[in-house]
């Protein structure tokens, strides 16, 4: 299986400051056939389902707001939210659906500072 | 509006077993391949099992380790309906399990609330 591992676990963050989570796969997710890194960056909040909110890497999901911006390729992913909002606040899961069986990551927890 | 709305947790004992269920609506459910994930209590997530869209005699399924030979996922495409049957129950399996709609290429972008299972004596 491959494994995906998030860093940090957690992050505390001011109001309308950069928050960054890192996503590592144990084994490359991108296919040269389609040149796509299959990466997605799920966000949990309390008591919620997860919603998707990042695809193939760096696409944005219908209604995600700007602020969030996936990037990276390969093994090494990221998840930036250039300016966090109090809305934000949740716990941040990236994917990978390159193999079966699809995997997360542990989570990243996202607070206020 | 894609909805997905399972039904079916509870309280079970180890060993016990439980039929989840979860009723498709807003999309063409028979074009979708369709999975189950699952989180424990304060954990992260965990896939579960997957079932492709098509005919009963060509759908692709698929088990994660944790739970093959336990588990059983069947869709029913004339009543927009997916199932989990969960036999030999475990106290580990115990999650909010979650129906998922799959886009495509196994990526999941629609999740239902949830249904909460309890395997305890």
């Amino acid at each position: 299986d491959i494994v995906m591992t998030q860093s940090p676990d957690s992050l505390a963050v001011s109001l309308g400051e950069r928050a960054t989570i890192n996503c590592k796969s144990s084994q490359s997710v991108f296919y040269s056939s389609n040149n796509k890194n299959y990466l997605a960056w799920f966000q949990q909040k309390p008591g919620q389902p997860p919603k998707l909110l990042i695809y193939w890497a760096s696409t944005r999901n219908s209604g995600v707001p700007d602020r969030f911006s996936g990037s990276g390729s390969g093994t090494d992913f990221t998840l930036t939210i250039s300016s966090l909002q109090a809305e934000d606040v949740a716990v941040y899961y990236c994917q990978q659906y390159h193999t079966t069986p699809p995997t997360f990551g542990q989570g990243t927890k996202v607070e206020i500072k | 509006e894609v909805q997905l709305v399972e039904s079916g947790g509870g309280l079970v004992k180890p060993g016990g077993s439980l039929r989840l269920s979860c009723a498709a609506s807003g999309f063409t459910f028979s074009s979708y391949s369709m999975n189950w994930v699952r989180q424990a209590p304060g954990k992260g997530l965990e896939w579960v099992s997957s079932i492709s869209r098509g005919s009963s005699g060509s759908r692709y399924i698929y088990y994660a380790d944790s739970v093959k030979g336990r588990f059983t996922i069947s869709r029913d495409n004339a009543k927009n309906s997916l199932s989990l049957q969960m036999n030999s129950l475990r106290v580990e399996d115990t999650a909010m399990y979650y129906c998922v709609r799959e886009s495509g290429e196994q990526l999941v972008d629609y999740w239902g609330q949830g249904t909460l299972v309890i395997v305890s004596s």
